[in-house]
């Protein structure tokens, strides 16, 4: 299976903060790689798509890059609505599998 | 608009099975693989299995190979997952998710999600 690894797994931001959290792979997947919210009680919802797309209706302030073993994703302006865990996931085998999370909390 | 509508929970023994439903709405049945995913209390994400509604055809990873069944009813639009062999560890919310293509270039991601199912095993 292709290994995921999220960092940090937690991280204390402010509003109007710019966030990164980064995610590697075991081996290459080339762009497929998603970024998904989650809020407690609710199931996972797609950011990012592909590496780099916006997912419809989503805000332009997430925005995703990278390719091959490294990706990041980025909160340009940390909004409250924003805290939250954020998992990444990699489509290249079927067999997916994702990211041990990152937990965005209130500073 | 697009649904996946999963069934309540449960609470099972251990070594019993459970069977969970996700039924979907809003586009065609067939047109989209459907993935299982659980999430046990407080920890991330796991995948179980994937369905092809277009001729049933399934694939389940390895952890789960002989516990997990996964089916689908064409006529409701219904895909199921049954897990046997229910254990302690099993405890989690389990997911459904329908799987769409890159608009672009090959790969895939989930843009639908059930609600969940909480399944709950204790003696």
């Amino acid at each position: 299976d292709i290994q995921m690894t999220q960092s940090p797994s937690s991280l204390s931001a402010s509003v109007g903060d710019r966030v990164t959290i980064t995610c590697r792979a075991s081996q290459s997947i080339t762009t497929h790689l998603n970024w998904y919210q989650q809020k407690p009680g609710k199931a996972p919802n797609l950011l990012i798509y592909a590496a780099s797309s916006l997912q419809s209706g989503v805000p332009s302030r997430f925005s995703g890059s990278g390719s091959g073993t490294y990706f990041t994703l980025t909160i340009s302006s940390l909004q409250p609505e924003d805290f939250a865990i954020y998992y990444c996931q990699q489509s290249y085998s079927s067999a997916v599998t994702f990211g041990g999370g990152t937990k965005v909390e209130i500073k | 608009q697009v649904q996946l509508v999963q069934s309540g929970a449960e609470v099972k023994k251990p070594g019993a099975s459970v069977k969970v439903s996700c039924k979907a709405s809003g586009y065609t049945f067939t047109d989209h693989y459907v993935y299982w995913v659980r999430q046990a209390p407080g920890q991330g994400l796991e995948f179980i299995g994937i369905i092809n509604p277009n001729g049933g055809r399934t694939s389940n990873a390895q952890m789960f190979q002989g516990r997990v069944t996964l089916t689908r009813d064409t006529s409701t639009t219904t895909v199921y997952m049954e897990l046997s062999s229910l254990r302690s560890e099993d405890t989690a919310v389990y997911y459904c998710a329908r799987e769409r293509d890159y608009y672009d270039t090959s790969g895939s991601c989930f843009d639908y999600w059930g609600q969940g199912t909480l399944v709950t095993v204790s003696s």
